[in-house]
């Protein structure tokens, strides 16, 4: 089956520091690739849908200055937690969509000290 | 109104019971319908997509009944290993531009020994 990676899985920063996720479809080309956020014991929330070669869509609430989504090719979205601060600490998945199947990657869990 | 309803659970169930789980949807234009099963800290994966007629995959049953806009998850036989969370998914497609996937907040399955 199609299979996504992200990386890294893991991250811990500093207050302040801007980290960046990386998102890429192994088999496929994915035209829109999909951002969540997962806290603790709560369902997945979509932050953005990242579409090949235009700007991101955000859902509501969701600042765009915070985080920056580049989908610069068919097989990489990038998302960018800038001056992440603790209350940015939380599970974000990425997934990318194959016809009408969406894929995730494995995670990244980013702790903010 | 949640575009995706799901009763959060938990389910308790002993090994080789068998399971249901409903979901409801209330957009009437969605068009694919999926199952997905999420892990303790892991990515949701796909367990199965649901087909108008019903399909059956091992042990898993999945229904759709477009006319109550509700979808449901038969599993039969449990497992100690089915002990997860199940997340209801519906795809809406509307144009060219429009093409979301609306998660459930997920039913957590415990199955004991």
């Amino acid at each position: 089956g199609a299979v996504v990676s992200q990386h890294p899985s893991r991250v811990i920063c500093k207050s302040g520091t801007s980290v960046k996720i990386e998102c890429r479809s192994l088999d496929f080309q994915a035209t829109t690739m999909f951002w969540y956020r997962q806290f603790p014991k709560q369902s997945l929330m979509l932050m953005a849908t990242s579409n090949e070669g235009s700007k991101a869509t955000y859902e509501q609430g969701v600042e765009k200055d915070k985080f920056l989504i580049n989908h610069a090719s068919l097989t990489l979205s990038t998302l960018t937690v800038t001056s992440a601060h603790p209350e940015d600490s939380s599970f974000y998945i990425c997934s990318a969509r194959d016809y009408s199947i969406q894929y995730f990657g494995a995670g990244t869990r980013l702790s903010v000290l | 109104r949640k575009e995706v309803e799901q009763d959060p659970g938990p389910f308790n169930v002993p090994e080789g019971a068998t399971v249901a789980f409903n979901c409801t949807y209330s957009n009437s234009a969605s068009q694919s319908f999926f199952w997905y099963r999420q892990d303790c800290r892991k990515e949701p994966k796909l367990l199965m997509s649901v087909y108008s007629s019903g399909n059956e995959d091992g042990r898993f049953t999945a229904q759709l009944n477009r006319a109550s806009q509700y979808i449901s998850l038969l599993i039969r036989d449990s497992k100690l290993s089915d002990s997860a969370t199940y997340l209801c998914v519906v795809n809406i497609r509307a144009g060219y531009n429009f093409n979301k996937f609306y998660f459930g907040s997920g039913t957590k399955l415990n199955v004991k020994p």
